[in-house]
């Protein structure tokens, strides 16, 4: 059973413009949420992350909205850049035990120059 | 601070053949490992995960395994390798709480 899902496989937006990935989470237990970066041939860093006490987290051009009654998360990037291309994970956690951490399919962003 | 390192970066192998993936981590003590699988066009699947040393849980039923002779050593092995076992291998790591930090990967393909 997915807990997480990241119901969009793809999006592509020009250089410039906002980039919005959206994910979407079934446990209510879960109390924090991140976003990993992946490149190709790479390992997955960690981005942005937000507890569940808050509904937004801003870091430079990524910002993490938090809708707990929606069980909807966003993660908006602006402006986007070509360096932004990557495949985005979203993940969340409820810090109990040691498999702790669920992870979305993941959103291939392509920012277009 | 705290590293963590994977090898092989890539990795051919033919199918029967065994396999053997090490990851270690440095800087901590205790942490818990993980074992992913990115196959082609996927998302991260959760293979194994281990608490301590000798401890392993299995996630997935698979023609592989893991063991943890060490503190922050963490190996994936295969007796005979199929062709579904290609994908992209992730180690990481975590301490109690939350996130984790991953290596930076093995390429397998199975010929």
């Amino acid at each position: 059973d997915q807990q997480v899902k990241q119901n969009s496989p793809s999006l592509s937006v020009q250089e410039g413009r906002i980039s919005i990935l959206n994910c979407d989470y079934t446990n209510s237990m879960f109390d924090y949420f991140l976003w990993y970066k992946k490149y190709p041939a790479e390992g997955p860093t960690f981005l942005i992350s937000i507890s569940s006490i808050k509904d937004k987290n801003e870091d430079g051009r990524f910002t993490v909205f938090l809708n707990k009654s929606a069980k909807h998360l966003s993660l908006h990037i602006v402006p986007s850049q070509p360096g932004d291309s990557a495949v985005y994970f979203c993940a969340a956690s409820n810090g109990t035990g040691a498999n702790n951490l669920f992870f979305g399919t993941g959103t291939r962003l392509t920012v277009i120059p | 601070s705290q590293t963590i390192h994977q090898w092989p970066a890539t990795l051919v192998q033919p199918v029967g053949s065994p396999l053997s993936l090490e990851c270690t981590v440095e800087g901590t003590s205790n942490p818990n490992l993980y074992w992913y699988r990115q196959a082609a066009g996927r998302g991260l699947q959760l293979l194994f995960y281990s608490v301590g040393i000798g401890q392993i849980s299995s996630e997935v039923p698979q023609n592989l395994s893991a063991s943890r002779p060490q503190d922050r050593q963490f190996i994936l092995s295969s007796k005979k390798l199929l062709l579904s076992d290609s994908g992209f291998y992730l180690c990481a790591w975590s301490e109690t709480g939350y996130g984790y930090t991953f290596g930076s990967g093995t390429r397998l393909t199975v010929v």
